[in-house]
């Protein structure tokens, strides 16, 4: 019944691993975006997915890379994790139109030991 | 880019006193302002929003304010309860060439003390 959920909850691994977490929302909306929480509970954004094109990508390190297989899903990959890597990603989406009231899913609290 | 300042970041009231907590922001051009409760452990939550063509927005316990000539924007909440305690945060988006991104501000940690 969840509108947008997310895959895994947890994730803890080691600095220079490869990970990937998952996105998906069954609300028929079109835009998909990843926002990260810094351990001060700041939100900033990271990408924006709209049918299936990136439309923006806010400074970012492109180790990150968003892949949106349909219009559905939107994972997030790491590549080369780092320490600094470590906080809560959070997959949000947002209706057709102009775009308001962003979604968010549950997060992914991602520590890089 | 739009740049949102959030105050205060800690705000504790008594049940049943009304909480305030205010937002400016920088870009004229924003046109959304949407506010979010996260709870520990949870995704944020939309609570209420409010488009720049409207001036005062109301649901029930809590209603939204926004003064375009000043930049600011402030979230009311009447009638607190123990479980409206969580950490709001309001934002600003500005039109299409953001791609439609939120701007968050850094947040306030509010408690309801029974």
């Amino acid at each position: 019944d969840t509108a947008v959920s997310q895959t895994p909850k947890y994730l803890v691994t080691q600095m220079g691993n490869d990970k990937s977490i998952k996105c998906e929302q069954n609300l028929g909306h079109d835009t998909m975006y990843w926002y990260k929480q810094d351990s001060k509970k700041f939100l900033k954004i990271m990408f924006s997915y709209n049918n299936k094109e990136l439309i923006i990508n806010e400074t970012v390190p492109n180790r990150f890379s968003p892949k949106s297989p349909d219009k559905a899903h939107l994972n997030l990959h790491i590549n080369s994790l780092e320490l600094g890597d470590s906080a809560v990603y959070f997959c949000a989406s947002s209706p057709s139109g102009n775009h308001y009231e962003q979604y968010f899913g549950p997060g992914t609290r991602l520590t890089v030991t | 880019g739009e740049n949102v300042e959030q105050h205060p970041s800690t705000l504790s009231v008594q049940e049943g006193d009304s909480a305030v907590i205010k937002c400016t922001y920088s870009d004229s051009a924003s046109n959304y302002f949407p506010w979010y409760k996260q709870e520990l452990g949870k995704g944020p939550q939309l609570i209420i929003d409010i488009r720049s063509n409207v001036g005062e927005k109301k649901d029930q316990r809590i209603a939204v304010t926004l003064n375009k000539t000043a930049k600011h924007f402030s979230l009311h909440i009447t009638e607190t309860q123990p479980e409206d305690s969580a950490v709001y945060f309001c934002a600003a988006r500005i039109p299409p060439n953001s791609g439609y991104a939120l701007n968050f501000g850094k947040g306030t940690s509010l408690l309801v003390t029974p």
